[in-house]
């Protein structure tokens, strides 16, 4: 079975820093997909940013990125320019690219504050 | 707006009765998925959908737990005899079958249950 860690329960960062969030997980498949979501307080958890395992680029979406490094099973999450917003529990997820349960494995989440 | 929406959004029951939830995905998707989340977890695949049909369940959906999609559309999730540990936040996500490989799922903002 496959697993999923965040080793950092809490982050902070400062308003404008950048902050990088880690994720490592356990798979013996080959193919898979990876998410960050990123729930706010009392607010439904949305999709920060995925990457395709089969891809060597990391994705970019505006001020999130990822380092993906596949051998080392390391998924990290990169916030840039960091604001007030970004304030939210900060979930990483794999999910496997086989069968047709497309059902998501989570991590335990790192709660990230963002101080003025 | 067309997010997933889910009812009631808190349940506060006594121990031993019984209660349901429900879930309506974003109307195109037709799969449907239930999650489980307690306090310092990240969420827990329960059961999914594809259409009407419950492909798979979790070994944390005791026989207790039941759900149901009829016609494809709305699901519920029933809890019956609770006990106190099953409060937690009950998730709702769906996904499109689409163009998108990824089958990004997109969630609900859960219905928190506390059993006293």
């Amino acid at each position: 079975a496959q697993t999923v860690t965040q080793s950092q329960p809490e982050m902070s960062v400062q308003e404008a820093e950048t902050v990088t969030l880690s994720c490592t997980y356990d798979t013996s498949e080959s193919d898979y997909y990876l998410f960050w979501y990123k729930q706010p307080p009392s607010r439904q958890m949305i999709l920060v940013i995925r990457q395709e395992a089969y891809k060597q680029q990391n994705a970019t979406e505006n001020r999130f990125s990822v380092n993906f490094q596949k051998a080392a099973k390391s998924f990290s999450l990169k916030i840039s320019d960091s604001q007030l917003g970004d304030a939210a529990m900060y979930f990483c997820a794999y999910r496997s690219a086989r069968g047709s349960n497309y059902k998501l494995t989570f991590g335990k989440g790192t709660l990230l504050t963002v101080n003025p | 707006d067309t997010g997933v929406s889910q009812n009631p959004r808190h349940k506060i029951t006594k121990r031993g009765q019984n209660v349901t939830f429900r879930c309506d995905p974003i109307s195109e998707h037709n799969r449907l998925y239930w999650y489980r989340q307690t306090l310092g977890q990240g969420p827990e695949f329960l059961t999914y959908f594809q259409n009407e049909a419950q492909l798979e369940k979790s070994r944390l959906l005791s026989d207790r737990f039941s759900a149901e999609r009829p016609k494809g559309s709305f699901s519920t999730l029933e809890i019956q005899r609770t006990e106190q540990g099953d409060s937690a936040m009950y998730l709702c996500a769906s996904s499109s079958p689409g163009l998108d490989v990824l089958q990004v799922q997109f969630f609900g903002p859960g219905t928190r249950l506390t059993v006293l």
